[in-house]
């Protein structure tokens, strides 16, 4: 199965490190979405890519927080100096291009701030 | 404010009892509604999809249906199973507009 793929799948760390995630999307999906989802909420939009290209930032995306699509292909989020706050599951999804084309979400990456 | 919400938070069913899940949404013009069904520790999975124009949409065991008039939505899992038990989420797509507009989903706990 070549779903969207994420790495790590879970993440501790203490307040002030920084962070890494990696998020494979499906080959052929040219648009590639992260997203933050706390418990019990559903997920928040952060950034939005359409090929190597960033889209749209999301206000709850400080300064702290940057993504990178390099190629067009797999993109990081990477957080720095965390917070408490920050403890989450990130999630990253990918699409075709055309709005009726579904988001296929991967697994995500819950990071847990010490 | 929210533009989807999602009826009841949560819900606790036995084994082989149907259950329904309420969506209400004010997203409009909207392109499609989609049903999510999110296992923990997992991403969203999903189980339906609805253009403007449709009024129900079923996936096995479950069926969604839409009401455009009133903005409402509704999942129905018939004969639950334990593997039912999972967060459902309720999305709505905006006509031109890649952000999707996420209810906050209703945890479904099926117990034997």
């Amino acid at each position: 199965d070549t779903g969207v793929s994420q790495d790590p799948r879970h993440k501790i760390t203490k307040r002030g490190q920084n962070v890494t995630f990696r998020c494979d999307p499906i080959s052929e999906h040219n648009r590639l979405y992260w997203y933050r989802q706390t418990l019990g909420q559903g997920p928040e939009f952060l950034t939005y890519f359409q090929n190597e290209a960033q889209l749209e930032k999301s206000r709850l995306l400080s300064d702290r927080f940057s993504a990178e699509r390099p190629k067009g292909s797999f993109s990081t989020l990477e957080i720095q100096r965390t917070e408490q706050g920050d403890s989450a599951m990130y999630l990253c999804a990918s699409s075709l291009g055309g709005e009726d084309q579904p988001q296929h979400f991967g697994d995500g990456t819950r990071l847990s701030i010490l | 404010k929210n533009q989807v919400e999602q009826s009841p938070q949560s819900l606790i069913i036995l084994e082989g009892k149907n259950c329904t899940l309420q969506c209400n949404y004010t997203v409009s013009p909207f392109s499609n509604l989609r049903w999510y069904k999110q296992d923990t520790g997992r991403g969203p999975v999903s189980l339906t999809i609805m253009t403007f124009s449709e009024n129900t949409k079923s996936n096995g065991r479950y069926t969604a249906t839409l009401d455009a008039d009133t903005k409402q939505s509704s999942l129905h899992i018939t004969a639950s199973q334990l593997s039912d038990s999972a967060s459902y989420i309720c999305v709505v797509s905006p006509v031109n507009d890649y952000k999707l507009s996420f209810g906050a989903g209703t945890t479904v706990t099926v117990r034997a």
